[in-house]
């Protein structure tokens, strides 16, 4: 089956620093992706991970490690802004493409 | 460079009523996404195109869900008929090749009463 946890809250202060876990069991992995999503909006596009290590995006960061089926989301500095659900998303193979499977998201509150 | 559009924002129809969503990818992106998202989960992929073929339709509720991309551009996704059940926003994402970024378009949020 297709497994992508992540937990279900945050909470963060302003100007802290932030991360959000996903753990996956999948059949078939071809990269992790993590995804912003405001509040009534589209998601958008944030990292992406296919080789084990951290990839740096100005405030965001995103780690792999395949062997433990895990990965994080790290944000900086917040930012009010930054409040919004990060969903954690696995491209599987399949056919012809591959396919995306999300976690539900984490929803991220941050306070003044 | 213009995004995903879809159309309608929002629809609110009875049970048992029929709908449908439109879509227009980013031009030139050859892969059309379909995802339904419930309130609190992520979203949930129905059906994927590539041109004007199904690559995927394997979580799509065939008996009431149809899905077509007549000349590989646009694309409608149609309920029929509706259930309670159905309530979710509708998104639509497209990519420049299967393995590529999605973009995601603003989505339609269905109420089904």
């Amino acid at each position: 089956g297709q497994n992508i946890d992540q937990p279900t809250e945050m909470t963060a202060t302003e100007g802290a620093i932030v991360q959000i876990n996903c753990t996956y069991q999948t059949s078939g992995f071809n990269g992790l992706f993590w995804y912003q999503q405001h509040a009534g909006e589209a998601p958008t596009f944030l990292s992406y991970n296919v080789l084990d290590g951290l990839e740096e995006k100005g405030r965001f960061s995103s780690f792999l490690s395949r062997s433990k089926g895990y990965s994080y989301l790290l944000l900086k500095e917040l930012q009010m802004k930054d409040s919004a659900s990060y969903l954690c998303a696995v491209r599987t193979p399949g056919g012809a493409t591959n396919k995306l499977i999300f976690g539900t998201g984490t929803l991220l509150a941050v306070q003044p | 460079e213009a995004g995903v559009a879809q159309s309608p924002r929002y629809k609110i129809i009875e049970k048992r009523q029929s709908v449908a969503f439109w879509c227009n990818p980013i031009s030139g992106h050859a892969t059309l996404y379909w995802y339904q998202q419930i309130l609190g989960q992520g979203p949930k992929l129905l059906i994927q195109f590539q041109n004007n073929g199904v690559v995927d339709d394997s979580q799509l509720p065939k008996d009431r869900f149809s899905a077509e991309r007549l000349k590989g551009v646009d694309s409608t996704l149609k309920i029929q008929p509706a259930k309670l059940e159905d309530s979710a926003v509708y998104l639509c994402a497209s990519s420049f090749q299967g393995l590529g970024e999605q973009f995601f378009g603003p989505g339609t949020r269905l109420t089904v009463l």
